[in-house]
């Protein structure tokens, strides 16, 4: 049983690129979100996904968008990066909406 | 909106040494209180969920208690391993999300 794995651990991306970061689970989980951590910001929301075929915002949406591919997967994409995107990803799940959340390792990116 | 205040920000303890700390918490219709623990360069990891005022929960030596306006966690005689990051986070009665704090870095020496 992996859990909540992420790919990948770290990335370097310069202004404008874009990327996916790909998030899956192996517990069966019904819901799945995306945070970024920032130093003295905490763990922020940028979006979730209630369950397969649904994905709503968080607290910090603006420049990410996401795909729920199916009940283990929920990707993260990045159209076109910013330096202000530089932070830590953290992909996590949940049994039902707003339970006990499992976290993944997380993905560093640095966007120069 | 849902506010979620830890203190303090950092705390040094020597081994042996117990402590508490502190998860101040304002939400419409409190539907769950999460504890976390984060290693540095790992995701975090769940510790406790508290429900209701006057709960405790109890994993070796960490224990978490809830009143109507905060929460505690408990160090007993605390080793080194136990160096990290606590995370307080809360659910409110629309259940879509969870409100974290802002995490008290916790250095046990030995």
């Amino acid at each position: 049983n992996a859990g909540v794995t992420q790919t990948p651990k770290f990335q370097v991306l310069k202004t404008g690129q874009s990327m996916t970061l790909q998030c899956a689970q192996d517990m069966n989980h019904n819901s799945m979100y995306w945070y970024r951590q920032d130093p003295g910001m905490g763990l922020r929301l940028i979006y979730y996904s209630a369950s397969e075929g649904t994905t709503d915002k968080g607290e910090v949406p603006n420049g990410y968008n996401v795909s729920r591919l199916n009940k283990r997967e929920f990707s993260l994409r990045l159209e076109s990066a910013a330096p202000s995107q530089t932070s830590v990803y953290f992909c996590a799940s949940s049994d039902q909406q707003g339970y006990e959340q499992y976290f993944g390792p997380g993905t560093r990116l640095t966007v120069t | 909106e849902d506010q979620v205040t830890q203190s303090p920000e950092a705390l040094r303890l020597q081994e042996g040494e117990s402590s508490s700390l502190n998860c101040s918490y304002t939400v419409s219709g409190l539907r769950g209180l999460f504890w976390y623990r984060q290693d540095p360069g790992k995701g975090p990891e769940f510790l406790f969920t508290l429900y209701s005022a006057g709960e405790e929960k109890e994993k070796e030596r960490l224990k978490a208690t809830l009143t109507k306006k905060e929460s505690f966690l408990h160090i007993t005689a605390p080793k080194p391993e136990d160096s990290a990051t606590y995370l307080c986070a809360v659910r409110n009665n629309a259940g879509n999300m969870l409100t974290f704090g802002g995490g008290t870095r916790l250095m046990v020496k030995p």
